[in-house]
């Protein structure tokens, strides 16, 4: 059974701070990491898909990096807004066609 | 771009009934499709990978009769809960992968079905 978790469960952050969290995820057989940012009652919508050791990327006020020889990847969120409330989903895609999920960073910016 | 579709939303079945739910893609073809399924405080898991024009491959534990995967075209792919028990009461969400990307691409996710049998 592989094993990601991500920490923390939740987070309250004040508008304007910035804040990061973690994945960990298995270092074997990694093809790649997923991030997701899932607001209630709408669809997942994809955010990065991170594949290779050293991996930065970003998308506005949101990045990624990724370790995969330790199995880690940390999202940064710059500047947090009341629209970045939200959860924060990743998953590890190893050799297999599907993605295994973490529980999730449940986010709120607090105004 | 990029926009799969999921119907119903929600869904209230007495035991026994069957229950079907669709997932589409709506600007984009996928070959291949994804159907996975959240309990409550629990992270999403991974029931079963669907081909276009070929069988499901379902994960371990899941039970491929009672989990009924068609898929039929590049923009369909369906899942039938036959018939229903309160234990299948849960969230149920598709995802979908465009056809000609690698098995690293993104996959894009339906906003899900909530199931409750009573």
């Amino acid at each position: 059974i592989l094993n990601v978790e991500q920490s923390p469960q939740s987070l309250h952050v004040q508008e304007g701070d910035s804040t990061n969290f973690t994945c960990s995820f298995p270092s074997s057989n990694f093809y790649a990491l997923h991030w997701y940012r899932w607001e209630t009652a709408k669809s997942p919508e994809a955010l990065f898909v991170m594949t290779l050791n050293g991996d930065e990327k970003k998308k506005g006020r949101i990045s990624a990096t990724l370790n995969t020889k330790e199995g880690y990847s940390y999202l940064y969120i710059k500047g947090s807004q009341p629209e970045d409330s939200a959860t924060y989903l990743c998953a590890f895609k190893g050799w297999a066609d599907g993605l295994t999920f973490g529980k999730g960073t449940h986010l709120i910016i607090q105004p | 771009g990029a926009v799969v579709s999921q119907h119903p939303s929600w869904v209230i079945c007495k035991s026994g009934t069957s229950v079907k739910i669709e997932c589409r893609s709506l600007d984009f073809q996928a070959t291949t499709m994804f159907w996975y399924r959240q309990f409550p405080k629990q992270s999403l898991m991974l029931m079963a990978t669907s081909n276009e024009g070929s069988k499901a491959t379902y994960e371990q534990g899941v039970e491929k009769d009672k989990f009924l995967i068609n898929h039929a075209s590049l923009t369909l792919s369906t899942l039938t809960v036959t018939s229903a028990h309160p234990e299948d009461s849960s969230f149920y969400i598709c995802s979908a992968r465009p056809s000609g990307g690698g098995t690293q691409e993104t996959q894009y996710f339906g906003p899900g079905t909530r199931l409750l049998v009573l």
